[in-house]
């Protein structure tokens, strides 16, 4: 199956600090999503990018999907912005295959 | 629009018994899909229904069912349960390539 990769696994940051994440995947896709899973354990879905960028208020993310990465961008980041995010793949069989996730920790 | 929910919220059971978790789709959406992120795993890919038919499923064994009804709700049934299917169960509705999560489902085997 196809492998998705992500980094860092852990990322602490100062609030109002900027952070990159980044995921890697093996074989091309027709589906890449970012989501945030909040303490409750829901995901919350961040973006649903396939190839290009998009942005939503202080988070951006990039998807250049001919060398198989994407990457997640959180500005001015602030302490609800902790928990783990995650990136998810699906090459067009309707199954999701997930990263293992970056836990971001934000402290005030 | 009300999202994708599901229910209970925390189910506990003994080993040896059965468990049914529920999940109804965003209004619209005929698919829904299980996921289980158990402790150590991952998110790992279940079930997959549409139009009340099973169209795919993980790498799970056959204890591990469900069904979809006419209206898209679905039910996940887990038989004989074992204590490693303690994990947090979470379903998804998508239309247009994007998935919906709902808030899961904790199981608890003790």
């Amino acid at each position: 199956g196809i492998q998705v990769e992500q980094s860092p696994p852990d990322l602490i940051l100062q609030e109002g600090a900027n952070s990159t994440l980044r995921c890697n995947f093996s074989d091309s896709v027709n589906n890449l999503q970012w989501f945030h899973q909040n303490p409750w354990g829901q995901l919350i879905n961040l973006f649903y990018i396939p190839s290009g960028t998009k942005q939503n208020g202080r988070l951006s993310a990039t998807t250049v999907a001919t060398e198989r990465y994407s990457l997640l961008y959180i500005s001015s980041s602030q302490t609800t912005d902790s928990g783990v995010y995650f990136c998810a793949v699906e090459r067009g069989d309707y199954k999701l295959s997930f990263g293992a996730g970056t836990t971001v920790t934000v402290r005030a | 629009e009300a999202g994708v929910t599901q229910s209970p919220t925390h189910l506990i059971k003994t080993r040896g018994q059965q468990a049914t978790l529920r999940c109804s789709p965003i209004s619209g959406h005929t698919s829904v899909y299980w996921y289980q992120q158990a402790l150590g795993l991952g998110l790992q890919f279940l079930l997959w229904y549409d139009e009340g038919e099973e169209r795919n499923r993980g790498n799970f064994p056959p204890r591990f069912s469900g069904r979809q009804f006419p209206n898209y709700s679905s039910e996940l049934n887990v038989n004989a349960l074992e204590l490693e299917d303690s994990a947090l169960y979470l379903c998804a509705s998508s239309l247009n390539g994007g998935y919906t999560f709902g808030s899961g489902t904790r199981l608890t085997v003790v």
